[in-house]
């Protein structure tokens, strides 16, 4: 198996676009979760997903956040308007119940 | 609520000198733990996980953590550390059936 893939692994945006990071979990996992990463806050979980489902978003921290799993291969997590403090390392991650993580490369975001 | 804590944002080891990396947990119930380790620019990896059974678990590249039920304490150790384990590490403990709650994260620095 390929892991957890992400896309873009870099990018890099002005303030004010769309940003859309995919991730592609690994097959036969049942959760999917959106995490952020910076130096100031450390490690946060977004959202996420149970057999496509989103169970728990209190973690996207503002309505301009979104995120998706149309299918079990698939999701999105997307930001519009993106501004600055969006600036950050985005995972994506999968696993089966009460289990391990699997993590991505990651999203390294820039929003100028 | 779950919860872990990791009291060291650094720890520094000589190379060839065992190393422990320090998670007490806070559960209701039995629990689950776990670790996983960030190299630079990459997603977390895992390493271990504690559910039940020997309190004595074996992970890979020659990592080991001590689960302590009256301590409530997971420290992840290793006999002799190599300069190539110089990374980030998390603790973590499962909240639910699907989500995991993270420790902020310790830095060891293995020096040749």
């Amino acid at each position: 198996d390929a892991g957890v893939i992400q896309s873009p692994r870099h990018e890099v945006t002005e303030m004010g676009q769309e940003v859309t990071l995919r991730c592609k979990p690994i097959s036969g996992h049942d959760y999917l979760f959106w995490y952020r990463q910076t130096m100031m806050r450390g490690l946060e979980l977004l959202i996420y997903f149970n057999n496509n489902v989103p169970i728990d978003d209190s973690g996207m921290p503002e309505d301009r956040f979104s995120a998706k799993m149309p299918n079990a291969s698939f999701s999105t997590l997307k930001i519009q308007p993106s501004e600055p403090r969006d600036s950050a390392v985005y995972f994506c991650a999968s696993g089966n119940r009460g289990n391990e993580q699997f993590f991505g490369p990651g999203t390294r975001l820039t929003v100028l | 609520a779950q919860s872990v804590a990791q009291p060291e944002d650094q720890v520094n080891v000589a190379e060839g000198n065992p190393l422990t990396v320090k998670c007490t947990y806070s559960v209701s119930g039995n629990p689950y733990l776990f670790w996983y380790v960030q190299y630079p620019n990459r997603g977390l990896q895992f390493l271990l996980k504690y559910i039940t059974g020997d309190n004595l678990v074996k992970g890979s590249y020659g990592f080991e953590a001590e689960f302590n039920k009256s301590q409530t304490s997971f420290h992840l150790k290793k006999p002799s550390a190599l300069v190539s384990d110089s990374a980030l590490y998390f603790c973590a403990v499962r909240v639910n059936a699907g989500k995991s709650t993270f420790g902020d994260g310790t830095t060891l620095t293995v020096k040749p």
